[in-house]
């Protein structure tokens, strides 16, 4: 069955420096999210991409973010200059339209000491 | 309350007990769907119910959407020890970006 890998699955950093998660999305599918949930809060939506542009944004997606589809295949999320509060699990999604059933990744936990 | 709130906040059942877990959400929706994430773990895609559809069933798995009322309720029955996580529901803006809004979540165990 088709389904969206991150890698890593762990990444630590120090505050400051850059952090790039990358993520596999399902080969078919068109639409591009990335989601982080801090520690037992709930899960938070970062940024939508579709058409090789984001389609929107939350705010928490600052300057420090970006993302990219650099080929046909990886969907990346930098965070340029890490901070304390940056640490938490980011899950990297897709779905087929922008109404339909969004599947999820296993996560990469960042952790920045 | 916020878009997508969960309750209750915690479960506790016995195996073969019937689960129900609620959400509310406060704009309108083009659907609602439901996660279950256990402990650590990603998010795993248990259903989809459009806002044009009240009921909606897949395996032990029965979810209710009240537009109305803007809510929502998933009912797993004759639960199992496998069944414990956390269980989230996710709605859309009607934006068609596909952005999700999730609740807070409802934790799920299933006493053995």
């Amino acid at each position: 069955e088709p389904e969206v890998t991150q890698t890593p699955s762990h990444q630590v950093t120090q505050m400051g420096q850059e952090v790039i998660l990358r993520c596999v999305p399902i080969s078919n599918h068109l639409y591009f999210y990335w989601y982080r949930q801090i520690l037992g809060q709930k899960v938070e939506f970062l940024v939508s991409f579709y058409n090789n542009e984001i389609s929107e944004k939350s705010e928490i997606f600052d300057d420090q973010f970006s993302v990219e589809r650099p080929d046909g295949s990886n969907f990346t999320l930098k965070i340029r200059s890490t901070k304390l509060e940056d640490s938490a699990m980011y899950f990297c999604a897709s779905s087929a339209q922008g109404s339909t059933e969004a599947f999820f990744g296993q996560g990469t936990r960042l952790t920045v000491v | 309350s916020q878009q997508g709130e969960e309750d209750p906040q915690a479960l506790s059942i016995q195996e073969g007990e019937n689960a129900t877990m609620n959400c509310s959400y406060k704009t309108s929706i083009n659907n609602l769907q439901w996660y279950r994430q256990n402990s650590g773990r990603g998010l795993v895609h248990l259903i989809l119910i459009r806002s044009n559809e009240r009921e909606k069933h897949s395996g032990r798995l029965r979810v209710t959407l009240d537009t109305s009322k803007k809510s929502s309720s998933l009912l797993i029955t004759a639960s199992r020890a496998a069944d414990t996580a956390s269980y989230f529901c996710a709605t859309d803006d009607s934006s068609n970006t596909g952005k999700l809004i999730f609740g807070q979540g409802t934790t799920l165990q299933v006493k053995p």
